[in-house]
């Protein structure tokens, strides 16, 4: 009965790969969230969708492409991985936006070899 | 440029005592403030909010004091408890209707038993 499900939850590639983090959310919240914590333990926000449309895309590389097939699921692809994403990237999710309380997944911890 | 702060990277408080967390804001436009705690291995969850009319808010064991003049807001915990250890997180929301927060950078709080 998770609400909010990130997978997988433990990522560890080489540079210059290819992959994706998928995030499902079962709690009927229409506004989804990718966050990313960096060495210095900032949460920063990446992106954020409402009902599939993009309402947040904070100053994020074109190697991230966040993807929502439906207000249920938001799915981040990460292409040619760097060092520098090694990070827990942590998926939320709320009813409306506005900053109202948001659910987070347990995280995904991306280690780039 | 940080706008959310949390000047303590950690806090000890012996079981049964008050545990005070702090945060500092730098933008004066942010109306609405959250606290989270985190476990590890775990993603952040709520634990209580306030607006900016407001400048006390009270659930439980947990109290939120706003001090808008001083840009600053702090979490009171009573009496601490050993479940309560863990990482605390602020965030402020912008202008309303604003979607995103601002999250500063935790302070871990170990309880003593």
């Amino acid at each position: 009965d998770t609400a909010v499900s990130q997978t997988p939850k433990y990522l560890v590639t080489q540079m210059g790969n290819d992959k994706s983090i998928k995030c499902e959310q079962n709690l009927g919240h229409d506004t989804m969230y990718w966050y990313k914590q960096d060495s210095k333990k900032f949460l920063k926000i990446m992106f954020s969708y409402n009902n599939k449309e993009l309402i947040i895309n904070e100053t994020v590389p074109n190697r991230f492409s966040p993807k929502s097939p439906d207000k249920a699921h938001l799915n981040l692809h990460i292409n040619s991985l760097e060092l520098g994403d090694s990070a827990v990237y942590f998926c939320a999710s709320s009813q409306g936006s506005g900053g109202r309380p948001q659910h987070f997944g347990d995280g995904t911890r991306l280690s780039i070899l | 440029d940080q706008q959310v702060k949390q000047n303590s990277p950690s806090l000890s408080v012996q079981e049964g005592r008050i545990s005070i967390l702090n945060c500092d804001y730098t933008n004066s436009m942010f109306d609405y403030f959250l606290w989270y705690k985190k476990y590890p291995a775990e993603g952040p969850t709520f634990l209580i909010s306030i607006s900016s009319i407001k400048d006390k808010n009270e659930d439980g064991r947990f109290t939120v004091f706003l001090n808008k003049s001083a840009k600053h807001l702090s979490l009171h915990i009573v009496p601490s408890q050993p479940g309560d250890s863990a990482v605390y997180f602020c965030a402020a929301r912008g202008l309303q209707g604003a979607q995103k927060l601002v999250f500063g950078q935790g302070t871990r709080l170990t309880i003593n038993p």
